[in-house]
Formats: C-alpha cells, sequence, structure tokens
C-alpha cells in the first residue's frame, strides 16, 4: 500500500515563506507522479491550488508555487496571508489509475 | 461552467450499503478526457481517495476499498454513482465527488469538486 507523507503541522508568521512537502514511504516523487495540491478551510470542500508539480489553477495567487525539492513535492508560499491559514494536501498519481492523497499539513499562521 | 453535485442517504445502517450519485452538470459525461471520481473524508481526518470511472466504465479502485466498492456511470442522465457495501462507523465521512483530469501533459488532478454529502453510520 502506497503511503503519501506530509508534515501534520506547520506555523509560518505574516509575510513569511514556507514550504510544505509531500514524499512517497518508498521511493521519490517526480514530475511523473503529477502531485497536486489542494486547499481546505474548516467545512468548505478542497480548492485545487497546483497541478503537475507546479502549474497555479486559475485564480490562484502567484505566492503560491509547486517544485520538486529533492525526492519530494513541495508546496511553497511566498508571502504568507492570514487567510492562507487552511489544511494543505497534496496527492500523487502512483500509476494503474490510481491516485493516493497525503495525510494533510494544518498550516498556521501567527 | 461545470457542476458536479452529490445526493444521497445522510444515515445509513452498519451492515447495510451506502449509495450515492453524482450529478455533473454544464459538461457531458461522455468525454475522453477525464475521469470521475469520488473521494472521502472521515470527520476530522484526511482526504482517501476511493476511486474513479471513465464515461466507457472502466474503473480504478483504492486497493484498501475495492472489495467493498463499486462505482458505475450512467451517460444518459450524465451521472456516476457510488456504492460502498457492509459499511461500519468507519465509512462516516463527507464524501466528495469529482472530476480529475486523465489527458495531456497536466493530468491526474481534481479540477472540480463537489460540495460534499455527510454520510453517517449508525444504527
Amino acid at each position: 500500500q502506497t503511503v503519501v507523507t506530509q508534515e501534520p503541522s506547520f506555523s509560518v508568521s505574516p509575510g513569511g515563506t514556507v514550504t510544505l512537502t509531500c514524499g512517497l514511504s518508498s521511493g521519490s516523487v517526480s514530475t511523473t507522479s503529477y502531485p497536486s495540491w489542494y486547499q481546505q478551510t474548516p467545512g468548505q470542500a478542497p480548492r485545487t491550488l497546483i497541478y503537475s508539480t507546479n502549474t497555479r489553477s486559475s485564480g490562484v495567487p502567484d505566492r503560491f508555487s509547486g517544485s520538486i525539492l529533492g525526492n519530494k513535492a513541495a508546496l511553497t508560499i511566498t508571502g504568507a496571508q492570514a487567510d492562507d491559514e487552511s489544511d494543505y494536501y497534496c496527492a500523487l498519481y502512483v500509476g494503474g489509475g490510481t491516485s493516493v492523497f497525503g495525510g494533510g499539513t494544518k498550516l498556521t499562521v501567527l | 461552467q461545470l457542476q458536479v453535485q452529490e445526493s444521497g442517504p445522510g444515515l445509513v445502517r452498519p451492515s447495510e450499503t451506502l449509495s450515492l450519485t453524482c450529478t455533473v452538470s454544464g459538461a457531458s459525461i461522455s468525454t475522453s478526457s477525464y475521469f470521475w471520481g469520488w473521494i472521502r473524508q472521515p470527520p476530522g481526518k484526511g482526504l482517501e481517495w476511493i476511486g474513479n470511472i471513465y464515461y466507457s466504465g472502466s474503473t480504478y479502485y483504492n486497493p484498501s476499498l475495492k472489495s467493498r466498492v463499486t462505482i458505475s456511470v450512467d451517460t444518459s442522465k450524465n451521472q456516476f454513482s457510488l456504492e460502498v457495501v457492509s459499511v461500519t462507523a468507519a465509512d462516516s465521512a463527507v464524501y466528495y465527488c469529482a472530476r480529475q483530469v486523465r489527458t495531456g501533459s497536466s493530468k491526474y488532478y481534481f479540477e472540480s469538486w463537489g460540495q460534499g454529502t455527510l454520510v453517517t453510520v449508525s444504527s
């Protein structure tokens, strides 16, 4: 069973920069994992932020960016704002038509 | 503007079958560019991919749920459905349907989400 790992929680100061990561329990994340990132606030459906590693979804501010860092996918928020305080989930394509979500990272902005 | 909307019972008895339908509006479900998928989120927990279906009927399932899950499509109604048999309290969750891009250089991401529907398994 493929497990996708994310930091359970992270904290950033307003205006600061934070990088969240998304890894595989065994193996490396690459562009062919087609990593995507989703933002979710309580009671709301997820919002698509980033797909195919580094493509921003329509309407997503450019302070959000995606990349591959080492053997993980990464979501970087530059100039964090109060309303970036959310849960962030990554998803990876693991082949055979199947996808796996990470456990999510709870981001606090304070 | 694409919309996907989940519908179905909010309460299911243990050991029975959970059945949900996702109605697609603003686009045809019969397109080669997309999968149609189900994702769930237990209260206070993370997202779990359940599976998806192509308009032709081809399906892909989470291995951990495969023995209990069936996803089907009705192209005449522009709908797809989820069934989970032999449910327990662990199946209580918000269930989302979503459109997943399947072609092109940018793919396999969940592009449009429904608002979600809470299903509680309880006697």
